[in-house]
This record gives structure tokens, C-alpha cells and sequence, in this order.
């Protein structure tokens, strides 16, 4: 059975630091991982998807890497904002199904 | 243009009642998805549905009844409603493999229920 685990579970940082968010699982045989951004009493918005095939997808300012042989994923934000806080969310498809497991997420606030 | 919408957004009701969540998306997907978020923000998948037809119920009492009238619309309806049941309910969708799972996925912003 797959399990997902997020560290840290909350990080608090001045802006303008560049932050690592970590998620690692415990079956490798994945078939893609997703990194999702939660906004309080909103839904889950898709920050990257990366495929088993692949190691990292950059979009902007965020950077996702996978390593499959290790179990772990790492999520960079480069110069934090204060717009960048929210509730950072992992989520392994695996299985003949892919169903996901969501880890329990990083929860991050960047103050001005 | 909202891509993934629910009604309502809140729900209180008391235990025993039944209740019914509506998924709607525009974003031409086949595969629409129900989740349940639970007071500790742990995410789990209950169903998914691809063009209409189930594909996957994860462990899901049959108190919940997932109906699909077309692939835009995805509904949720729960019978005898149980405290256990509050949560936070989020429908998504994506397009790709039938099972769903393989691309990106759209969530809604999410039901509040609360049983009474």
C-alpha cells in the first residue's frame, strides 16, 4: 500500500526566500506525481504533474523534481511571496488503477 | 468561465436525512472524480467516473451513490446521512486513460458538509 509523507508539515519564512518542500513515498512504482496548491475553504489547484518518465517540470518560479528510486519528490519555490501561502499538497498515482494517495501537505505561510 | 463547479458550497443536516452535491464541468473531460477531504485535510478518492460509467469505487459505503447523467455532470448523493460524514466533498475531472489518474486534474472549490 502506497503512503505519502510531507515534511515539513508547516514552514513559516520571510519573503524572498527560496524554499524546498519535501514528499517522499514508499512504493516507486509510480505512474506520475502531482504537486497541488490549496487555498483556505478552496480547492486544489495543479501546480505540476510529472511523469515516471520524467525527473523535474518547471513552471515559473516552482521547480519539481522526482526520483523514483529514492521515493521522493521536492518541490522548490524560488523568492517567496507572500501570495506563494497556502497548503502544498503531493499526490502519487501508483497501482494498476493509479489511484492517488495525497500526503497530509506542507502547510506555508511567507510573511512580508 | 469556471471549469469545475458544486453546489452548494455549504451544507449543514441532521443525521438520518438525505442530501444530494452537484459536479459540473466544462472543460470537455472524460473522467470526473469525487473526494473526500476529512477534518484532519487528509484527501481521499471515493469515486471515478469516466463517460458516465464507474470505474472505480474505492471502499465507499453504499450510503453514497455517485450519478452521472451525461460526462459534464457528475453527482453526488448520499443517504442516511451519519456525523462521520462531515467533510469537505471536492469533484474534480481530467481528460486521459479512461481509469483517469494520468493527467492533470481540475477540482472544484469544494462542499462543506456538516451532519448534525
Amino acid at each position: 500500500k502506497q503512503e505519502v509523507t510531507q515534511i515539513p508539515a508547516a514552514l513559516s519564512v520571510p519573503e524572498g526566500e527560496n524554499l524546498v518542500l519535501n514528499c517522499s513515498f514508499t512504493d516507486s512504482a509510480i505512474y506520475n506525481l502531482q504537486w497541488f496548491r490549496q487555498d483556505p475553504g478552496k480547492g486544489l489547484t495543479s501546480l505540476l504533474l510529472i511523469q515516471s518518465s520524467q525527473r523535474e517540470q518547471t513552471s515559473g518560479r516552482l521547480n519539481a523534481s522526482l526520483d523514483k528510486s529514492s521515493g521522493r519528490s521536492t518541490l522548490y519555490i524560488a523568492a517567496s511571496q507572500p501570495g506563494d501561502s497556502a497548503t502544498y499538497l503531493c499526490a502519487v498515482s501508483s497501482g494498476g488503477s493509479y489511484i492517488p494517495t495525497f500526503g497530509r501537505g506542507t502547510s506555508l505561510i511567507v510573511h512580508p | 468561465d469556471t471549469a469545475v463547479s458544486q453546489t452548494p458550497k455549504y451544507l449543514v443536516t441532521q443525521m438520518g436525512n438525505d442530501k444530494s452535491i452537484k459536479c459540473e464541468q466544462n472543460l470537455g473531460h472524460d473522467t470526473m472524480y469525487w473526494y473526500k477531504q476529512d477534518s484532519k485535510k487528509f484527501l481521499k478518492i471515493m469515486f471515478s467516473y469516466n463517460n458516465k460509467e464507474l470505474i472505480i469505487n474505492e471502499t465507499v459505503p453504499n450510503r453514497f451513490s455517485p450519478k452521472s447523467p451525461d460526462k459534464a455532470h457528475l453527482n453526488l448523493h448520499i443517504n442516511s446521512l451519519e456525523l462521520g460524514d462531515s467533510a469537505v466533498y471536492f469533484c474534480a475531472s481530467s481528460q486521459g486513460l479512461p481509469g483517469g489518474f494520468t493527467d492533470t486534474q481540475y477540482f472544484g472549490p469544494g462542499t462543506r458538509l456538516t451532519v448534525l
